[in-house]
Parts: structure tokens; sequence; C-alpha cells
């Protein structure tokens, strides 16, 4: 079964508005990692946050951990009309080389 | 993107035919894997590779077999495609970020449609 579980699992706001992404996985990991996947394209890594971590910033985007509840959210500020896309969230196990993808948010940004 | 190649970008076959995906990096990168997309159920790994005839089974490696003569070329083989096999699929590789931490690069994907 998926490690990770995204909510929503759709979002629509309009542009300018913020965009809040959630991820839930199941057991002990190395990092988590944010990727976004544009319509008909494979995924682009977009941030990675290791498991000491609570927050990072990367331009417009905050990730925040929370290992002891195993959840991760993503954050658009000012979102844009080419941010539309599905973002997911993966999760490197300790011990395994090979992440493991969540099911996707699929966000649309209304002009 | 750069230096991962897939072909072809899509195919349509017939239900018993075998199949072969190629992905193709010129970057030496030592891990490769191959997802499958599914509305529903995001990418699941289907087998990956750690090197050189080194590959091991994902979460959905039924009906998928995978070879790897070469560094640079990592094969996705459909024995006896059938309709369940209709998909979308992703070859990746590991690149190191920074210190051992490491993310993936993604091909453009095939589009396969057993009929």
């Amino acid at each position: 079964s998926q490690q990770g579980e995204e909510d929503p699992q759709a979002l629509s706001i309009q542009e300018g508005e913020n965009a809040t992404m959630n991820c839930s996985y199941k057991t002990s990991i190395n990092n988590l990692q944010w990727y976004r996947q544009n319509s008909g394209r494979g995924l682009v890594h977009l941030i990675l946050i290791r498991s000491n971590e609570r927050e990072k910033h990367s331009g417009r985007l905050r990730v925040t951990l929370d290992t002891s509840k195993k959840s991760s959210s993503l954050l658009i500020t000012a979102s844009r009309a080419a941010d539309t896309a599905s973002y997911f969230c993966a999760t490197a196990p300790q011990g395994a080389q090979k992440l493991v993808f969540g099911q996707g948010t699929r966000l649309t940004i209304n002009p | 993107d750069a230096g991962i190649t897939q072909s072809p970008r899509h195919k349509v076959t017939e239900t018993g035919t075998p199949v072969t995906l190629r992905c193709h990096q010129t970057e030496n990168h030592r891990y490769m894997y191959w997802y499958r997309q599914d509305p529903g159920h995001g990418l699941r790994l289907i087998h990956y590779s750690y090197g050189v005839k080194d590959t091991d089974k994902g979460e959905v490696s039924d009906g998928y077999s995978v070879s790897r003569s070469k560094t640079e070329d990592f094969l996705l083989t459909l024995e006896s495609a059938t309709s369940s096999q209709t998909s979308v699929y992703f070859c990746a590789i590991s690149e190191e970020l920074r210190g051992r931490e490491y993310g993936y690069t993604f091909g453009s994907g095939t589009r396969l449609t057993v009929v």
C-alpha cells in the first residue's frame, strides 16, 4: 500500500491565494520530498526536508514536517496560474534506496 | 528532462503480445526505477535497479520483468500484455542532492494502451 496519503485530492483556488496540501505517511523516514507534475509530463523535484528538520523554504514554497504525527504540508504562497499541476509527496524510508509516492493533490489556480 | 529519455512515448498493443519499454540515461547514475501511474493510485514502483544486472522487485512487479545489461539502459518488459497493464509508465534515476540524500529525475513517460 502507499506510504503517503495526500489531502485534499483536489484543490481549486483563485490566483494570488495561498495553497496548502497535506501528506501523511506510515513508517520512519530519512526525508520527505515534494514533486510537481504538469499534465502529460514527468514529475519534477521541488524540495526535500530531512527527518530532523521541521520547516524549509524555497522561493514561494514552504514545507513543514512533523515526524511525531508522520505528516507534512506544502504551502505555495501567492499562487500563479503556472502553479496549476499535481503535487506529490514522496517518502524515503529508512534503509531503502527508493521513494514511495502518495496519490497526489491536483491543484487548479483560477485566474 | 536532462539526461533521461523513454521510448516509445506512446504505444498501443494487443492483449497477449510482449512489449518492451526502454529507459536511457546519459549521466552514469547507478539507481534506475520503473513506476506506473494510474488514476487513484499515484505512482507505484514496479522494479528498480542498483547496478548492471542488479535488480529488485517493487510493489507491483507481477507480470513485469526488467533487464539492465548496461549502466545507461533499463528495460521494462511485459511478457504478455493484459488490459490491466494499460497505464503511463515512468522511468526515474536517482541523483544525489546533497550529502547522502537523493532525489529523482523522471523521464517524460510512456503511455501504453493494451486493447
